[in-house]
């Protein structure tokens, strides 16, 4: 995990509202990527950014919005229009010409 | 469909004897294929990967994995289990996506390794 943080580690919230997760890397990566994880289902690509002030819908963008103002920082927001908010959320990110990923320890959110 | 696929659930193993997580994929052309590893509540860590040249690569905490382009197959494997191995293994393969890359992931394998 070491290089990339995500915060907060547990969140909870109420149905109807937006929150915003956290995701941070030290690494000088220049690809960021969301993933949603559900329990026997893998992990899942939401949103994808290879540079800065640009990204990339994955392929379960809709109820979640993103931003890349920063090279270092790409928060994801789980919008009310998640219809089925609550799972893993994982960031992980890439340098450029590197093939795997690397991935932050992850938040747990809770919509309730 | 392109696609990863890992037919266990879960892989019981008792300490020191081989072990074997298996995953099948489905992609046109040459794949680059990735194994990962998940302890509870934590990210994923990178384990191997495979892109080219010899079959059989060697990754971190003694796990290796065999490419096999007949059987589509890149099977994780470690000669002698250890309970520390108990964990969640997911394999992947990275698809293009326009002018980058994404990861596919397999629904993942629980390994239980009993002392």
């Amino acid at each position: 995990d070491g290089g990339i943080t995500q915060s907060p580690k547990y969140l909870f919230r109420k149905e109807g509202q937006n929150v915003t997760l956290s995701c941070e890397q030290n690494l000088n990566h220049d690809a960021m990527y969301w993933y949603r994880q559900d329990p026997g289902q893998g992990l899942r690509l939401i949103y994808y950014s290879q540079i800065v002030n640009d990204f990339q819908k994955g392929d379960i963008a809709e109820g979640y919005s993103v931003s890349r103002e920063k090279k270092e920082s790409f928060p994801l927001t789980v919008t009310s229009a998640q219809k089925n908010p609550t799972a893993f959320y994982l960031c992980a990110s890439s340098p450029v010409g590197i093939h795997e990923q690397y991935f932050g320890p992850g938040t747990r959110l809770t919509v309730t | 469909a392109q696609s990863v696929a890992q037919p266990e659930d879960q892989v019981n193993v008792a300490e020191g004897n081989p072990l074997t997580v298996k995953c099948t994929y489905s992609v046109s052309g040459n794949p680059y294929l990735f194994w990962y590893v998940q302890y509870p509540n934590r990210g994923l860590q990178f384990l191997l990967k495979y892109i080219t040249g010899d079959n059989l690569v060697k990754g971190s905490y003694g796990f290796e994995a065999e490419f096999n382009k007949s059987q589509t197959s890149f099977h994780l494997k470690k000669p002698s289990a250890l309970v520390s191995d108990s964990a969640l293994y997911f394999c992947a393969v990275r698809l293009r996506m326009d002018s980058s890359y994404k990861l596919i992931f397999g629904s993942g394998t629980r390994l239980l390794v009993r002392p």
